[in-house]
């Protein structure tokens, strides 16, 4: 079975400190998809990454990055100089291969909290 | 491009009454999804549709529960007889299940507040 956890429930920056975000999984299947989805206080989650198992090239995207790493199975994700606007629960998630459905299992959530 | 949407945004409804919400995906995705999210946790799997064909059903979608996708457009998810413990967030999204693009996008969500 596939299972997400991210240990940390809550986390408090002030503002331009850096954060890393942690997720682990756990997974039989040999071809699998890792994503981060934000979800701000709207409710509406926003996909943020996608990290396919065979690709293990971390990855930059302005202030984000993440790093993903099969021998520990983590996928963690730092934000860089952090703001006020990142505030928000953020997801890791894992999927099976597309042929097989592809349906999402979320970890729990961590909620950032950045003060400016 | 006009993303996710779901209607309606909020129901409130007494136990026992019968709810139904809708969903439009991305016009040109052929996967849809339903998941329920409660507070605190992360959204949970309840089912996937491919075209107009409903693929997968997780357990916890009980025999209260049913789901339509009749045209491989739009989508049904219906409730009957409501229990207080379906009060949640539901959300769906829809992919375009094509090689290298497996990334769901999510609607606003409906949510259900059973009194």
């Amino acid at each position: 079975a596939q299972k997400v956890t991210q240990a940390q429930t809550e986390i408090s920056v002030v503002e331009k400190e850096d954060v890393t975000l942690d997720c682990v999984y756990e997974t039989r299947d040999t071809t699998y998809y890792l994503f981060w989805y934000k979800q701000p206080p709207s409710g509406e989650l926003v996909f943020l990454i996608r990290r396919n198992s065979f690709d293990e090239q971390n990855e930059i995207s302005g202030r984000y990055s993440w790093n993903f790493q099969k021998s520990t199975s983590s996928f963690n994700f730092t934000i860089t100089a952090s703001q006020v606007v990142d505030s928000a629960v953020y997801f890791c998630a894992l999927s099976e291969a597309l042929e097989y459905g592809n349906k999402l299992v979320f970890g729990a959530g961590t909620i950032l909290r950045v003060k400016s | 491009d006009t993303g996710v949407s779901q209607d309606p945004r909020h129901k409130i409804t007494k136990r026992g009454q019968n709810v139904t919400f809708r969903c439009d995906p991305i016009s040109e995705h052929n996967r849809l999804y339903w998941y329920r999210q409660t507070l605190g946790q992360g959204p949970e799997f309840l089912t996937y549709f491919q075209n107009e064909a409903q693929l997968e059903k997780s357990r916890l979608l009980s025999d209260r529960f049913s789901a339509e996708r009749p045209k491989g457009s739009f989508s049904t998810l219906e409730i009957q007889r409501t229990e207080q413990g379906d009060s949640a967030m539901y959300l769906c999204a829809s992919s375009l299940s094509q090689r290298f693009t497996y990334e769901q996008y999510f609607g606003p969500g409906t949510r259900l507040t059973v009194t």
